[in-house]
């Protein structure tokens, strides 16, 4: 089946900008997940989702970032006023309600360039 | 709160060599243990799991298993290849206190002819 889709792939903005990151997860997860991969940080938690709503947003690094979930499928990260401390490789997971969350299937990601 | 500790890279091999990358983690109680794979220009791909303590999860020739003595998850394969070369993520997934991955700074793995 289809496997965790991302976009866009890739995505250049000027700083002060507004992006828009989407996930579609596997179809029938519950679970998802944004993690940010940069080179001086390794992988990091942004947000987790239940259905609708995150019951973890403690990865967010503040609060020009923000993520929701509708209809317990596609998610949208918004990263407002953009930094360039903000260019990282952004991706997206989701698991199944059977596997507890542990296991994450993950999306090729959105690599956000901001100049 | 959890962490996860693995063996800094590159790592640089020849073809058929053995492979061993160091992972330990600190966690309460008893969390899932994954190593993940990264290919290049590819996204993060779950290469074996482990989900409690003697547990060995196996995958595509690599194998790791859940040391709760030691706290470790080394992962290994006997016989590398050049197809091999990747990032390799050893992570931890913990309910009780976080319904997240938990990930290593990962180690680049150079198979050579």
């Amino acid at each position: 089946g289809a496997g965790v889709s991302q976009s866009p792939s890739n995505k250049v903005t000027e700083k002060g900008k507004d992006v828009e990151l989407r996930c579609d997860p596997i179809s029938g997860h519950t679970a998802l997940y944004w993690y940010r991969q940069s080179l001086g940080q390794g992988l990091e938690f942004l947000i987790y989702f239940q259905g609708n709503s995150a019951p973890d947003k403690s990865g967010l690094p503040s609060d020009r970032f923000s993520a929701e979930r509708t209809g317990g499928s596609v998610s949208t990260l918004t990263i407002q006023r953009t930094q360039q401390e903000d260019s990282a490789v952004y991706l997206c997971a989701s698991s199944s309600t059977l596997s507890g969350g542990r296991e994450q299937y993950f999306g090729p990601g959105t690599r956000l360039t901001v100049t | 709160g959890n962490s996860v500790t693995q063996m800094e890279g590159p790592v640089t091999l020849s073809e058929e060599a053995f492979l061993t990358i160091n992972c330990t983690y600190t966690a309460t109680g008893y969390p899932s243990l994954f190593w993940y794979v990264q290919y290049p220009g590819e996204g993060l791909q779950l290469l074996l799991k482990a989900t409690k303590a003697d547990d060995k999860g196996s995958n595509k020739g690599f194998e790791a298993t859940y040391r709760k003595e030691t706290t470790s998850f080394h992962l290994e394969k006997g016989s590398v290849q050049v197809s091999d070369s990747a990032v390799y993520f050893c992570a931890l997934f913990h309910t009780g206190t976080a319904s997240k991955l938990t990930f290593g700074t990962g180690t680049r793995l150079q198979v050579t002819l």
